[in-house]
């Protein structure tokens, strides 16, 4: 069964400052793997996605994932984080497999953005 | 091309009655999933539709139903509310394909208060 973890579940930075979102995946092969931000009261948007091509991911809004094998992680990153960032992350592994596809959520981090 | 849209955007209900939500997936999808989403157990699965077929079912008891229009669009049904089921109905739209990198595109949600 693949997993992922999210291991903090609310990070803040002042604006201006790096983001680090932490996520490690328990998978027995190598997996897809994806971040979802969703804003307050709004769907989910696909930041970026790793596909087993290059290991360091560039995203929207500024935003980069580097998948390391070694660690079973697979972190989200920004250089300097804006006001508009401020929403909720969620590190996603698919899964397809006996005719179905899903995806499987971390518990999210709430990312908080001070000025 | 216009986005996964779901109507209603907000219910209210009452325990014992049923509900039943409605997503329009993006022109040309023709794979929608439905989650849950709850504080207290994040994002979850629900089911998946594919050519009018469920493909696979998440951990949910069997209140909870859908079905797919011949147009792809999807409706999902939850009989005997419980005060548990009130949560945010995210559905999704994807290309058909079963690659683990298929990208799915959610609506806003659809928010259920169960009273």
């Amino acid at each position: 069964a693949q997993s992922v973890t999210q291991l903090d579940s609310h990070v803040s930075v002042s604006e201006g400052t790096p983001v680090l979102l932490r996520c490690n995946y328990s998978s027995s092969y190598s997996p897809s793997l994806f971040w979802y931000v969703q804003h307050p009261n709004k769907g989910l948007q696909l930041l970026l996605k790793y596909t087993s091509a290059a290991t360091l991911v560039k995203g929207i809004n500024g935003f980069e994932a580097e998948f390391k094998k070694s660690e079973t992680s697979f972190h989200l990153t920004k250089p300097s984080a804006h006001m508009s960032d401020a929403a909720e992350y969620f590190c996603v592994v698919p899964y397809s497999g006996a005719g179905s596809y899903q995806l499987t959520f971390g518990k999210g981090t709430k990312l908080s953005v001070i000025p | 091309k216009a986005g996964v849209t779901q109507t209603p955007r907000y219910l209210i209900k009452t325990r014992g009655q049923q509900v039943t939500l409605s997503c329009s997936p993006i022109s040309g999808h023709r794979s929608v999933s439905w989650y849950q989403q709850t504080p207290g157990q994040g994002l979850q699965f629900l089911f998946e539709y594919f050519s009018e077929t469920q493909r696979n079912k998440g951990n949910f008891p069997g209140r909870f139903s859908g079905r797919q229009f011949s147009n792809s669009r999807s409706e999902m049904n939850v009989s005997t509310l419980e005060l548990g089921d009130s949560a945010l109905y995210l559905c999704a739209s994807s290309l058909p394909g079963l690659a683990r990198q298929d990208t799915q595109y959610f609506g806003p949600g659809t928010r259920l208060t169960v009273l």
